[in-house]
């Protein structure tokens, strides 16, 4: 059973435009949501992250958007640029600072 | 800060023999690392977490016999694949954090595992 569901799996977006990866969770337990992303090879690096008492957060051209009732969270970023071209995860904690992972989604800007 | 190094980054071994994998956190003291296993164009699944100064606690489906880990000390755990097999094949990633509350996994770069 997936702990975390991510959306979509793929995307591609002209360069400018605005990419947004959705995450939806059951686990109210859960109460850290950060958003990774990785580049073929390497290791996920931490993109930005969101505790569940604020509903959005944002670090220059990422923004987290975070709906506690419907147990949705979304990460938006904006002017995407073909540097952004990568995979994303996102993930939430729960119990022994254990991280669930969403599925990926692997986000192709187009120059 | 909260800087993961993992090594090596990449290894090739013959079917039947070990591999050491060895993770560090090199700014910051962690009592608990984790390990992941990534298959190509997949996500990061959790194989176990390790406790230093005990016992790995390993999750459902990973054979404890085959990944032994080791934590010796609050920076240092290692992966050991012991009789690897062509199966093993993998990106082994390792993670820490340097503690609770708001403070997020930090991943080391992986290690690209190939056997032969």
């Amino acid at each position: 059973q997936q702990q975390v569901k991510q959306s979509p799996q793929s995307l591609i977006v002209q360069k400018g435009g605005i990419s947004i990866i959705n995450c939806a969770y059951e686990n109210t337990a859960f109460d850290y949501f950060p958003w990774y992303q990785q580049f073929p090879g390497k290791g996920p690096a931490l993109l930005i992250a969101i505790r569940p008492d604020v509903s959005e957060k944002k670090e220059g051209r990422f923004t987290i958007s975070f709906n506690k009732s419907a147990k949705q969270f979304s990460l938006h970023i904006m002017d995407s640029q073909p540097g952004d071209s990568a995979t994303y995860f996102c993930a939430a904690r729960g119990n022994f600072n254990k991280f669930y992972f969403g599925s990926g989604t692997k986000l192709n800007v187009k120059p | 800060g909260a800087v993961v190094s993992q090594h090596p980054s990449w290894v090739i071994c013959k079917s039947g023999t070990s591999v050491k994998i060895e993770c560090r956190s090199l700014d910051f003291q962690a009592t608990t690392m984790f390990w992941y296993r990534q298959f190509p164009k997949q996500s990061l699944m959790l194989m176990a977490t390790s406790n230093e100064g005990s016992k790995a606690t390993y999750e459902q489906g990973v054979e404890k016999d085959k990944f032994l880990i080791n934590h010796a000390s609050l920076t240092l755990s290692t992966l050991t694949v012991t009789s690897a097999h062509p199966e093993d094949s993998s990106f082994y990633i390792c993670s820490a954090s340097p503690g609770q509350g708001t403070s997020p996994l930090h991943f080391g770069n992986g290690t690209r595992l190939t056997v032969t």
